[in-house]
């Protein structure tokens, strides 16, 4: 069956510091991959989408890489602050059909001043 | 902001009853998902209704349905609750058909807690 996976325990990063959060996949071909921003009691809010045929996507100081080899992605805040301190899910996307998306359990990132 | 909203925030419901939760989709947007967030989870999609047909569902029981309104608004609805149906309940609309890449702007979620 699909298995998302993402780093399970809390990611502690100095202030100023980038921070990477990794998001692996099995059993997936995904033709897209979306990363999401979720604050405590609120939905997610969509960062970023990459496609398999691009290796890495930026914005502002996000950046996405896509691997489709190691069936992997990597995502990047450079020059992290408090206020990016959130949970963040990844959810690879075959697309093309009604299929909803498919999310990781998502990374509690936590950016210490 | 995103546009989507849901109703109600908090609901307390006992086993057993039945309930109905509301979603307004963002504007321009004809495709409504709803899913399913337990406690420390990612979302688990629920279903997905696209110009007012489901068209996708997620592994869900029958007790879970919905409906979509000519307004692109919906509402899911959940039979004979059960205890583990405890969640936040998130709605996220996208603009559906060829060409898009489902972008789903979420809701705030209703939180329901079945006692």
């Amino acid at each position: 069956s699909q298995k998302i996976e993402q780093n399970s325990e809390a990611l502690n990063i100095q202030e100023g510091k980038t921070a990477t959060l990794t998001c692996n996949y099995t059993n997936y071909s995904p033709a897209y991959l979306q990363w999401y921003r979720q604050d405590p009691g609120r939905g997610p809010v969509f960062l970023l989408l990459i496609r398999e045929n691009e290796k890495e996507k930026r914005k502002e100081r996000l950046k996405v890489t896509f691997d489709t080899t190691l069936k992997q992605s990597l995502f990047h805040i450079t020059a992290s602050q408090p206020a990016d301190s959130a949970t963040y899910l990844c959810a690879p996307y075959r697309g093309g059909g009604a299929d909803g998306l498919t999310f990781g359990k998502g990374t509690h990132l936590i950016i210490q001043p | 902001e995103t546009g989507v909203t849901q109703s109600p925030t908090h609901l307390i419901k006992t086993r057993g009853q039945q309930v109905t939760l509301r979603c307004s989709s963002q504007s321009g947007h004809n495709t409504v998902s709803w899913y399913q967030q337990a406690l420390g989870q990612g979302p688990q999609f629920i279903f997905q209704y696209y110009r007012e047909e489901e068209n996708g569902r997620g592994n869900f029981p029958p007790r879970f349905s919905g409906l979509q309104f000519p307004n692109y608004s919906s509402e899911l609805n959940v039979n004979a609750l059960e205890l583990d149906d405890s969640a936040l309940y998130l709605c996220a609309s996208s603009l559906g058909g060829s060409g898009n890449y489902n972008e789903q702007f979420f809701g705030p979620g209703t939180r329901l807690t079945v006692l």
